[in-house]
């Protein structure tokens, strides 16, 4: 069975400040992970996605994440952090298997302050 | 690209009664897939469409929720009857045959009271 952990529901950070949001995964085969974010009364969007091949992804908005096996994580970076980024930040793992039928974690809510 | 589109956005309605709500997913994608999010839990996956084929339901709740997908084209996810516990935004989302990562519609929020 897959599950994904985001370490912090909540996650405050002053603009221009390093971005982390923490996720950690459990998988028993090699997984498929993503980045969701979804702004206020919008749907979720995909931010980026890792796919086998290099462990070090670039996503939109000047995000990236890389994967570490020994640490079954997928932490989200970015590098400089800006008011319209506060928004809540999904961990999703699947197996690609059937579809992709996607786990997702609990969400880590981003505030950005001025 | 039209992106995916459900409606109503919002729907309040009484325990017992029946709601329908519909998704339409970016034409030409094959994959569409129903999840659902509870306050303050996780999204939970409900089913999974290749065209107008279930190809997963695993997590449907039970079976007063009911899923079709007409001519593999839209979709419509119908509660009858609703119970308070079907409370929170449902998503829908699609994808192309192959490709890795959804592309999410806004969502619909239900409260039943």
């Amino acid at each position: 069975a897959q599950s994904v952990t985001q370490l912090g529901s909540h996650v405050s950070v002053s603009e221009g400040a390093l971005v982390l949001l923490r996720c950690n995964y459990s998988s028993s085969v090699p997984p498929y992970l993503f980045w969701y974010v979804q702004y206020p009364n919008q749907g979720l969007q995909l931010l980026l996605k890792y796919t086998s091949a290099a462990t070090l992804v670039k996503g939109i908005n000047g995000f990236e994440a890389e994967f570490k096996k020994s640490e079954t994580s997928f932490h989200l970076t970015k590098p400089s952090a800006h008011m319209s980024d506060a928004a809540e930040y999904f961990c999703a793992v699947s197996d690609g298997g059937g579809g992709f039928k996607t786990i997702f974690g609990a969400g880590t809510r981003l505030f950005v302050k001025a | 690209e039209a992106g995916v589109t459900q409606f109503p956005s919002h729907s309040v309605i009484e325990k017992g009664q029946t709601v329908t709500l519909r998704c339409d997913p970016i034409s030409g994608h094959d994959n569409l897939y129903w999840y659902r999010r509870v306050m303050g839990k996780e999204i939970k996956f409900l089913l999974h469409f290749v065209k107008e084929s279930k190809q997963d339901e695993s997590g449907m709740p039970n079976n007063r929720f009911l899923a079709e997908r007409t001519g593999g084209t839209y979709s419509t996810l119908k509660v009858q009857p609703a119970e308070l516990e079907d409370s929170g935004v449902y998503f829908c989302a699609s994808s192309h045959r192959g490709l890795v990562g959804y592309t999410f519609g806004s969502g619909t929020r239900l409260t039943v009271v």
